[in-house]
């Protein structure tokens, strides 16, 4: 069974910080997703990543995969308030497409 | 396009009544897949369609039936509703199972007293 933990939870930071948000999962897949949720809408897709050391960047976000080390990072670099929201990463098992396995999320407050 | 739709946005239920969501994508996907996103949670899959005319069971199915419709719609049917789903559902749709992008519909908020 995938597994998806999420960590922090929760994480309030100052305007132009860096923090990172951590996403590890239990079993193989051969992609990872990055959501954004802004309270009480939908997801917002953010990244898509496909092989080990893949990195991409849009803004101020930046995600990463290891697949040996089944971890993926979201950075996030002098963080501005227009980034609070939830954000969540998401797995398709292997051969099974798809089928996403979201982790819990990570609420992110950014304070002024 | 209007992309991913849900009807409707909120409905309060009691327990033991019944109702229908709705969902429509009008970007000719084969793969549709409803979802329940419980307050601090992350998504789980309750059923998907990988095409039209099949139906398959994801992570938490139990008190759901699903219709496939057609190529465009994709229903969610609760027959009995229980305070336990109370949720907020997103229906999604990706071109075929294989595909990287899923597209979500605004969800739609569901109380069950």
């Amino acid at each position: 069974e995938l597994k998806v933990e999420q960590n922090p939870l929760f994480l309030s930071m100052q305007e132009g910080k860096n923090y990172t948000i951590y996403c590890n999962y239990s079993t193989t897949s051969d992609r990872l997703y990055w959501y954004r949720q802004d309270p009480g809408k939908s997801l917002e897709s953010l990244f898509v990543l496909l092989s080990n050391g893949a990195v991409k960047q849009e803004g101020r976000l930046m995600a990463s995969l290891d697949t040996k080390a089944r971890l993926s990072t979201l950075h996030i670099t002098a963080a501005v308030h227009d980034l609070s929201a939830t954000y969540f990463c998401a797995l398709a098992g292997t051969g099974t497409a798809s089928k996403l396995t979201f982790g819990t999320g990570t609420r992110l407050q950014v304070t002024l | 396009n209007a992309g991913v739709t849900q009807t409707p946005k909120f409905q309060v239920l009691k327990t033991g009544q019944s109702m229908t969501l709705q969902c429509a994508q009008d970007m000719n996907h084969n793969s549709m897949y409803w979802y329940r996103q419980d307050p601090g949670m992350g998504l789980r899959l309750i059923y998907y369609s990988a095409s039209e005319g099949t139906t398959d069971k994801g992570e938490v199915p139990n008190g759901y039936n699903v219709s496939r419709l057609n190529k465009r719609e994709f229903s969610l049917r609760l027959e009995s509703a229980a305070p336990s789903q109370t949720s907020v559902y997103f229906c999604a749709s990706t071109p075929n199972l294989s595909s990287y992008e899923q597209y979500f519909g605004p969800g739609t908020r569901l109380t069950v007293t």
